[in-house]
């Protein structure tokens, strides 16, 4: 089984629609990570958490809602989706240890607004 | 703040022959090094790290990465590719507390 599983791996929906992407992890860690991956500009960090109660704002939250259930669970809401929305969306964890820790990632959800 | 300028974004090489990506990064204090491999249709795995000593860092698939910190680079290098080594290859750095920061990322094509 993966560590960290996303899902869907796969969405198409329409404009205007509220979407859940889920995160879960098993590798123990307490840090968590949302990215997005666009064509030529590499991965975007959207949102990420420290620790159940901890949620901070990345390069590009604006229009993503986060949610950190347990320490096993992240999840990110579109809550009305659009077009430029559309992109490949990772999710990532790292231990506590310190920022020498590497991010492990999910294999990806990719969502495709109409 | 920091930030990680990956200098190709597509490089072609043929099977067998070496290659270098290269990867410079701006940060005001010590920073963390690593390479990420994405392998087509998958998610990003850990190629290797720079934390501390040594400046030649070795990692999986027979590639290394030497750190630079005067010419604040890290470039990525493999002295013979196989057409599997075909996937996008992200530079990212660290400091402090703050995640990771990546480059737009460096396409490389194994061609027969």
């Amino acid at each position: 089984d993966a560590d960290v599983t996303q899902t869907p791996r796969n969405r198409i929906t329409k404009t205007g629609k509220r979407i859940m992407l889920e995160c879960s992890q098993t590798k123990g860690h307490d840090r968590m990570y949302w990215y997005r991956q666009d064509p030529g500009l590499g991965l975007r960090l959207i949102y990420y958490s420290f620790d159940v109660k901890d949620i901070n704002k990345g390069e590009i939250s604006d229009g993503y809602s986060v949610s950190r259930q347990a320490q096993a669970k992240f999840s990110l809401s579109l809550e009305s989706a659009i077009p430029n929305q559309t992109a490949l969306y990772f999710c990532a964890t790292s231990a506590r240890a310190g920022s020498n820790q590497p991010q492990h990632f999910g294999d990806g959800t990719r969502l495709s607004i109409l | 703040a920091q930030s990680v300028t990956q200098l190709d974004s597509q490089v072609p090489v043929f099977e067998e022959a070496p290659v270098e990506l290269r990867c410079n990064y701006s940060s005001s204090v010590s920073v963390y090094l690593f390479w990420y491999v994405q392998y087509p249709n998958q998610g990003l795995q850990l190629l290797l790290k720079y934390l501390s000593g040594s400046t030649l860092v070795k990692g999986i698939n027979g590639f290394e990465a030497e750190f630079n910190k005067s010419q604040t680079s890290f470039h990525l290098r493999k002295p013979s590719v196989h057409i599997s080594d075909t996937a996008e290859y992200f530079c990212a750095v660290r400091s402090g507390n703050t995640p990771l920061v990546f480059g737009k990322g460096t396409r490389l094509s194994v061609i027969a």
